[in-house]
């Protein structure tokens, strides 16, 4: 079956705008992870879902983020006046879940942001 | 303290060097270890998931193992090939439902 879509996978914004960065998972996945990467940094956790619940939002970087989940199926993660931080590229992921979820991740290719 | 540390940084070795890292996280409440292989322009594509201490897993020339008493797993390439130069991630799950923490990664390339 299909792999995890990301969409855009590109997209450049001026600061200020609101941007919204889509996430479908592998059918049947009831975990669903966000990430993102800086330049030059690691893997950071964002935010993850079990079904359509966000169990931990900590690590969103501000309120200006925010994510949500609907049908255990589509995630959209929005970010509100963008700001150059922002910039990174944005990885969702999924698994088969389950209350002890060890299951391997699969990753999305990534929505690349750039804010102007 | 969540941190997941990976050592070392970068690692340069010649094709057919054997090689190994290390990642080294909080040993308390241990639920899973992961490790990921990210190829550039490539997304993260999974290797081993490991849940028991004394874990040891294997995939062709490339393996793994687990001390979760300690908090470290090494990963072991034999005989590195150029395809696999890539950065080796490994992430620590925090709690039952799933928070997963990554490391920074090392970043391997091989030499023909």
């Amino acid at each position: 079956g299909a792999g995890v879509s990301q969409s855009p996978s590109n997209k450049v914004t001026e600061k200020g705008k609101d941007v919204e960065l889509r996430c479908d998972p592998i059918s049947g996945h009831t975990a669903l992870y966000w990430y993102r990467q800086r330049l030059g940094q690691g893997l950071e956790f964002l935010i993850y879902f079990q079904g359509n619940s966000a169990p931990d939002k900590s690590g969103l970087p501000s309120d200006r983020f925010s994510a949500e989940r609907t049908g255990e199926s589509v995630s959209t993660l929005t970010i509100q006046r963008t700001q150059q931080e922002d910039s990174a590229v944005y990885l969702c992921a999924s698994s088969y879940g389950g209350r002890l979820n060890t299951g391997e991740l699969f990753f999305g290719e990534g929505s690349r942001l750039t804010v102007l | 303290i969540l941190n997941v540390e990976q050592s070392p940084q970068s690692l340069h070795v010649q094709e057919g060097d054997s090689t190994n890292f290390t990642c080294s996280f909080p040993s308390s409440n241990f639920y899973a270890l992961h490790w990921y292989r990210w190829e550039t322009a490539k997304s993260p594509e999974a290797l081993f998931v490991m849940t028991l201490n004394g874990d040891e897993k294997k995939k062709g020339r490339i393996s793994a193992t687990l001390n979760t008493k300690e908090g470290y797993s090494y990963l072991y390439i034999k005989g590195s090939q150029p395809e696999d130069s890539a950065t080796y991630l490994c992430a620590r799950l925090y709690n039952q439902g799933g928070k997963l923490i990554f490391g920074q990664g090392t970043e391997l390339s091989v030499k023909p």
